[in-house]
């Protein structure tokens, strides 16, 4: 499976859109991308995934590039419930060895 | 809230204890997983069971035993464990083994050798 990279931490003001990167250059053609959170002292928590379109949910939009290569997660309103470390992985479907990456740690500060 | 139930939250065992740790999922999934995860890293991969058949395991040493008794039920035997063995154990279902449906996790058991 590809690789992902993304920032170790990032900062977000209470109620402002939180935009959380990821890079997946090596992503092939039958690749999910898939966005997972992971609050202190629980299970990850599953957000969104998407192969080409963009999507959205309750949650989030994930807005994959045209070339695939990068992603983006948007919590369009950041509360304090949102800290938490963020992880995106790449996975092919058939593939169900799901592979997690060092993640970004977002802090939603007041 | 999780639809994945882990039992129990914490585990606290010494080197020559056998225990285990409990999953259940009453989704309908036919895929279950264990993960474990150090402190400050991210969830490793264990083990895969697929339509209830161990269909991965990532070299796990043999003192961790998994068991998949029906599709709703996931066990992990534990035997003759070291200290470097305490971590949070992660259990998840996805609805298939070999669809884009998302894995589903519980809360983890939180696991510490003596």
């Amino acid at each position: 499976d590809a690789k992902t990279t993304q920032p170790p931490s990032m900062d977000c003001a209470e109620g402002r859109a939180a935009n959380l990167p990821c890079n997946h250059s090596t992503i092939s053609g039958n690749e999910y991308v898939y966005w997972y959170r992971q609050i202190h002292s629980q299970g990850p928590q599953y957000i969104i995934h998407g192969l080409k379109n963009n999507e959205t949910n309750e949650m989030a939009s994930l807005i994959i590039t045209e070339d695939r290569k990068s992603s983006t997660l948007i919590l369009p309103h950041a509360t304090l419930r949102d800290t938490a470390v963020y992880y995106c992985i790449v996975r092919v479907a058939i593939n169900n060895d799901m592979r997690f990456g060092a993640g970004t740690r977002l802090t939603v500060k007041p | 809230d999780t639809e994945v139930t882990q039992t129990p939250k914490h585990l606290v065992m010494g080197m020559t204890n056998k225990k285990s740790l409990k999953c259940e999922q009453h989704m309908g999934h036919r895929a279950m997983y264990w993960y474990k995860q150090k402190a400050k890293k991210p969830p490793e991969l264990m083990f895969v069971y697929s339509y209830e058949k161990l269909s991965i395991n990532e070299s796990v040493p043999s003192r961790f035993s998994p068991e998949c008794p029906n599709s709703s039920l996931l066990n992990l035997h534990l035997h003759a464990l070291q200290p470097e063995d305490s971590a949070l154990y992660l259990c998840a279902s996805s609805l298939q083994p070999d669809g884009d449906q998302p894995q589903h996790f519980g809360d983890g058991t939180r696991l510490s050798i003596l």
